[in-house]
């Protein structure tokens, strides 16, 4: 079974301050996606990633997807308010069938 | 214009009723899903639907029984509700394909009493 953990689970930090998220899987993925979740919304999908190795940048979001194509990260720098939501990864393989990380929750304090 | 649109939004009901709920989008995807999301925010494809043929079907109950009369639209049609049906469900949609963005509709809250 393909698991991707999240850490971590839950976040909360002061606006301004930078903070990295960690997607990690013991399977390799063709991609890996990240997505953010609002309350009472539908996840939306940030970037997708399809090289081992590949840095995707989002104005203050910086997506990273590991050399061996197992792992991903998501650095955010100087954090707002606006940045509160659960942030998702999804692995894809060869198929449109998506895994979903077990997500993180970030909590942006003004 | 809403893109994935699913109704209801909320709906509450008793344990062993029968329910409905409906997703039409309308961005000429030819592959739907359903997804289920569970009160720790775990989200898990149910359905794929890739133009009305059932392409991804997960260890789901059979009493979760989805149907699409055409590629806008897959509803999902749950029999003998029980407790642990409870949570979020997601309808989304995406080009057929590996990798392509899957758009999510604004969820259903299902809560069973």
């Amino acid at each position: 079974t393909q698991l991707l953990e999240q850490s971590p689970q839950f976040l909360s930090i002061q606006e301004g301050e930078n903070l990295t998220v960690y997607c990690n899987s013991s399977s390799v993925f063709s991609s890996l996606q990240w997505y953010r979740q609002e309350p009472g919304e539908g996840p939306v999908l940030l970037v997708t990633v399809v090289t081992g190795g590949e840095v995707k940048k989002l104005k203050r979001l910086t997506f990273q997807f590991g050399d061996a194509r197992k792992d991903s990260s998501l650095h955010i720098t100087a954090a707002q308010p606006g940045d509160t939501g659960l942030y998702l990864c999804a692995g894809g393989g060869a198929t449109n069938k998506l895994i979903f990380g077990t997500g993180t929750l970030l909590a942006v304090q003004p | 214009d809403t893109a994935v649109s699913q109704t209801p939004k909320y709906l509450v009901t008793q344990m062993g009723n029968d329910k409905s709920i409906k997703c039409e989008q309308n961005l000429g995807h030819d592959t739907m899903y359903w997804y289920k999301q569970d009160s720790k925010k775990f989200l898990k494809i149910m359905f794929s639907y890739n133009n009305k043929e059932l392409i991804i079907n997960e260890t789901v109950p059979n009493r979760f029984s989805p149907k699409s009369p055409d590629k806008a639209h897959l509803n999902l049609h749950i029999n003998s509700l029980e407790l642990g049906d409870s949570a979020v469900y997601f309808c989304a949609s995406s080009r057929r394909g590996v990798g392509n963005t899957i758009y999510f509709g604004e969820g259903s809250w299902l809560t069973v009493v």
